[in-house]
């Protein structure tokens, strides 16, 4: 079954920069891919979604990419916040229609 | 308006109890589902229902049972709790099972098992 990797690691980076989050899969390109954002004792909020035949999906200062040759997405948040601040997830559709979730990053943006 | 919400928000019991969490969506979407996610934070998939009919169901023990009595309602029915059932349980649901739209997620309950 499919696995996803993202870095385990809490990404630490200063306010106004650029923060690249990955999510690497191990087996077949899914047709959809998405990242959730998950702040401590909520749920998980959709940010994005893109689909196998699209390279770049940008809302706002959000951009995801999505390599099927490496089997990656990187996600980036441009201009970073403090209150950008919280857990990063992605998720891949799976036989059957379900997401599959990693396990998440965590990103502190310091001022 | 809260899109889609669960009751209670936290739930703490002892072991070999009957508990139920509740949730309910507002979205008009068809797809509902369950999800765990444990103290390492992984979000896992348990059930999904699409109009009422159960579509998706997970290596759960039998002791969760989820229940659409329709299509903007699912609950989930959890017997003789054990210690490991601690978790933080969401309810989520989507236009459709297919995977090509988004999830809102509820709150999350929060049950412990003592």
């Amino acid at each position: 079954s499919q696995k996803i990797e993202q870095n385990s690691e809490a990404l630490n980076i200063q306010e106004g920069k650029t923060a690249t989050l990955t999510c690497n899969y191990t087996n077949y390109s899914p047709a959809y891919l998405q990242w959730y954002r998950q702040d401590p004792g909520r749920g998980p909020v959709f940010l994005l979604l893109i689909r196998e035949n699209e390279k770049e999906k940008r809302k706002e200062r959000l951009k995801v990419t999505f390599d099927t040759t490496l089997k990656q997405s990187l996600f980036h948040i441009t201009a970073s916040q403090p209150a950008d601040s919280a857990t990063y997830l992605c998720a891949l559709r799976e036989g059957g229609g379900k997401l599959i979730f990693g396990q998440g990053t965590e990103l502190s943006v310091k001022p | 308006d809260t899109a889609v919400s669960q009751t209670p928000k936290y739930l703490v019991t002892q072991m070999g109890n009957d508990k139920s969490i509740k949730c309910e969506q507002n979205l008009g979407h068809d797809t509902m589902y369950w999800y765990k996610q444990d103290s390492k934070k992984f979000l896992k998939i348990m059930f999904s229902y699409n109009n009422k009919e159960l579509i998706i169901n997970e290596t759960v023990p039998n002791r969760f049972s989820p229940k659409s009595p329709d299509k903007a309602h699912l609950n989930l029915h959890i017997n003789s709790l054990e210690l490991g059932d601690s978790a933080v349980y969401f309810c989520a649901s989507s236009q459709d099972g297919a995977g090509s739209y988004e999830q809102y997620f509820g709150p999350g309950t929060r049950l412990t098992v003592t």
